[in-house]
């Protein structure tokens, strides 16, 4: 079976800070994983993924995450928030790629001018 | 490319009528999803195809809903008969192994049955 937790419901931090987005997951096998953004009334978009390779993954804006396979997380970080970074944050995980991509709950990010 | 596109933006509906939601997926992507996402219960996955062949319909919640994909280019979701319950928003997503998995989202249809 396959999981993934944000333990945050709501993260909020000051513009120019550094941000960090929490998740864990559980897979049996070596898991594919994602960090999607929502804002409001859209879909959710790819912010950035980790397959294989190097544990430090660069995405869009700025974003990156990085891979620990020893404390089964892969959380989403930012050197400085921007007020538009200000949305709902989704990680995934998946055992092969394309299908069962399993979601977590979702953690909103606020950030405060 | 256009993206991922969806039918109707919103839908308003009553209790026990029919309603089909429309999808139309990336071009050249052989996986596409349904998902439905509701406060109480996040985002689900409803049902996946790949190459037009329903692959995992575990999510469907009951046999009030189907989903088709007579081609590739495009697949409907219909509740029939709706229920206040399925007030939600639904989202269809497309992939292929090319594009590295991830899932492109189309910007949903809000169904809202009274």
């Amino acid at each position: 079976a396959q999981s993934v937790a944000q333990p945050e419901d709501q993260v909020n931090v000051a513009e120019g800070n550094p941000l960090t987005v929490k998740c864990t997951y559980s897979v049996s096998g070596n898991p594919y994983l994602f960090w999607y953004v929502q804002y409001p009334n859209r879909g959710l978009q790819f912010l950035l993924k980790y397959i294989t390779g190097d544990n430090l993954v660069k995405g869009s804006y700025g974003f990156e995450a990085e891979f620990n396979k020893s404390q089964t997380s892969f959380h989403l970080k930012k050197p400085s928030a921007l007020v538009s970074d200000s949305a709902l944050y989704f990680c995934a995980v998946s055992l092969t790629g394309a299908n069962n991509l399993f979601f977590g709950t979702g953690t909103r990010l606020t950030v405060i001018p | 490319d256009a993206g991922v596109i969806q039918s109707p933006r919103h839908e308003v509906t009553e209790m026990g009528q029919e309603v089909t939601l429309r999808c139309k997926p990336i071009s050249g992507h052989d996986y596409l999803f349904w998902y439905r996402q509701t406060m109480m219960r996040g985002l689900e996955l409803l049902i996946y195809f790949n190459n037009n062949v329903p692959i995992d319909d575990s999510g469907m919640p009951e046999d009030r809903f189907s989903a088709k994909m007579p081609n590739a280019s495009f697949s409907t979701l219909k509740i029939q008969p709706s229920e206040p319950r399925d007030s939600a928003v639904y989202f269809c997503a497309s992939t292929s192994g090319t594009s590295g998995y991830e899932q492109y989202f189309g910007p949903g249809t809000r169904l809202t049955v009274t």
